[in-house]
C-alpha cells in the first residue's frame, strides 16, 4: 500500500537559515510520481514541484531544491535562506500507477520561518 | 487562464441542513477531485471523476455524501443532512490527463457545522 511519512510536524527556524523538510515514502509500484504542495496561511495549495520515479535528477528552483533518493525512498525538499514569506505547511504526495489517479499527501510539515 | 473555481468560500449551517458545495474546474481538464481537509485526517481524497464519470467514491465517508458532475464544466460536492464532524474545507481539483499530471487545486471552501 501507498503512504507517505513527514516525520517532522513543524520546524521553527530563523530567517536565513537552510531548512530541509524530510520526506519518506512507501510504494510496491516501479511508476510512481512524488509531489510537493505549499499550504500559506491563505489556505490556497500551490503546487511546487512533480517528479516522476525515472527520474532521480535533483532539481533546483531559486531557493527551493530537492533531492530524490529511491535508495531510500525519500523526497527531501530544501529551502535556502529561508524568509518569513516561506512560513507555510508543506505537503508531500505520492500517485502510483496501479492506484490510477488517487494521490495520497503526508501529514503535512509546518514551517514557521521568524524574522 | 482562471483557475480552479470554488464556491462558496465559506458556509456556516446548522446541524441537519443540507449544504451544497460547487466546483468549476480549469477549462479543458478531464479530472476532477474533491478533497476534504481536517486536522485529525489531514487531505484526504473522496471521490474522484473522468468525464464527467464518477471513478472511485471510496473516499466518501457516508451515504450523506453525495458528489455529481452534470458537465464537464461544473461538480457539486452534497451533504444532507450536514452534521458537526462535517466541518472542514473541501477542496476541489482538477487536472489533465494521464497519471502523474498535477492537480490543481481550488482556493477551498471552510464549512462550519454548528
Amino acid at each position: 500500500a501507498q503512504k507517505v511519512t513527514q516525520a517532522q510536524t513543524e520546524i521553527s527556524v530563523v530567517e536565513k537559515e537552510d531548512v530541509t523538510l524530510d520526506c519518506v515514502y512507501e510504494t510496491r509500484d516501479t511508476t510512481y510520481y512524488l509531489f510537493w504542495y505549499k499550504q500559506p496561511p491563505s489556505g490556497e495549495l500551490v503546487f511546487l514541484i512533480r517528479r516522476n520515479s525515472f527520474d532521480e535528477q535533483n532539481e533546483i528552483s531559486g531557493r527551493y531544491s530537492w533531492n530524490f533518493q529511491k535508495s531510500t525512498s525519500s523526497f527531501n525538499f530544501t529551502i535556502t535562506a529561508s524568509q518569513v514569506v516561506d512560513s507555510a505547511v508543506y505537503f508531500c504526495a505520492l500517485s502510483e500507477s496501479w492506484g490510477g489517479f488517487k494521490t495520497i499527501f503526508g501529514a503535512g510539515t509546518r514551517l514557521f520561518v521568524k524574522a | 487562464d482562471a483557475g480552479v473555481i470554488q464556491s462558496p468560500r465559506h458556509e456556516v449551517t446548522e446541524m441537519g441542513q443540507e449544504v451544497t458545495l460547487r466546483c468549476k474546474p480549469i477549462s479543458g481538464h478531464d479530472y476532477l477531485f474533491w478533497y476534504r481537509q481536517t486536522m485529525m485526517r489531514g487531505l484526504e481524497l473522496l471521490i474522484y471523476f473522468n468525464n464527467n464519470v464518477p471513478i472511485d467514491d471510496s473516499g466518501m465517508p457516508e451515504d450523506r455524501f453525495s458528489a455529481k458532475m452534470p458537465n464537464a464544466s461544473f461538480s457539486t460536492l452534497k451533504i444532507q443532512p450536514s452534521e458537526p464532524r462535517d466541518s472542514a474545507v473541501y477542496f476541489c481539483a482538477s487536472t489533465l490527463g494521464a497519471l502523474g499530471e498535477t492537480q490543481y487545486f481550488g482556493p477551498g471552501t471552510r464549512l462550519l457545522v454548528l
